[in-house]
């Protein structure tokens, strides 16, 4: 079956650029997380969802970081007024009920702020 | 505060060799810990997890892994390497009992399975 997909898998901004990055998770999947992985680190919680609701963003570095999922299933990061320290690989990534289940990863997006 | 630790940036085994990634968590309350793997051009996957019970749990590919409550380790291991195991491993803790749903994992461990 389908995997989660994640969309673009590549995104160049000019600094202080807002951008968008989509999340398809798998179907029927009531977790998902975003992660930012900078280069030769492991991947950083930024923010989770149950369902639409979203239950723990403390990992959100700055209020120019905002995710939503409005109906459950898609779910869309948004960072507003990019900064060269944003630029990064943006997974995310689904479980199919509790977050003790094993996660599923999407390729990831690419984001280069210049 | 809670930390994940793989002390290795680069294991290199020979083929047919056992091999051991190393994993040392700090959290506070009862740690669900996981291996993924990343393959280049691919995605992280899931490996294994330790919840609860027994403290060697099995995961895919024939790697194992060792929960080690007194010296907070999660060691990664596997009998015999293949050549196709070569790839970046990274060990995650959650800490279930702080009621977040934050995951933190480590910088990653990049194994060399030499033929």
């Amino acid at each position: 079956g389908a995997g989660v997909s994640q969309s673009p898998r590549y995104k160049v901004a000019k600094r202080g650029q807002d951008v968008a990055l989509r999340c398809d998770p798998i179907s029927g999947h009531v977790s998902l997380f975003w992660y930012q992985q900078a280069l030769g680190q492991g991947p950083e919680f930024l923010t989770y969802f149950q369902n639409e609701a979203q239950l723990d963003k403390s990992g959100l570095p700055s209020d120019r970081f905002f995710a939503e999922r409005p109906e459950g299933s898609v779910s869309t990061l948004k960072i507003q007024r990019t900064q060269q320290e944003d630029s990064a690989v943006y997974l995310c990534a689904s479980s199919s009920r509790d977050t003790t289940y094993e996660q599923y990863f999407g390729p990831g997006t690419r984001l280069t702020v210049t | 505060a809670q930390s994940v630790a793989q002390p290795e940036d680069q294991v290199n085994v020979a083929e047919g060799n056992p091999l051991t990634v190393k994993c040392t968590y700090s959290v506070s309350g009862n740690p669900y810990l996981f291996w993924y793997v990343q393959y280049p051009n691919r995605g992280l996957q899931f490996l294994l997890k330790y919840i609860t019970g027994d403290n060697l749990v099995k995961g895919s590919y024939g790697f194992e892994a060792e929960f080690n409550k007194s010296q907070t380790s999660f060691h990664l291991k596997k009998p015999s390497a293949l050549v196709s195991d070569s790839a970046l491993y990274f060990c995650a803790v959650r800490d279930i009992s702080k009621g977040t749903y934050k995951y933190i994992f480590g910088t990653g461990t990049r194994l060399k399975v030499l033929a």
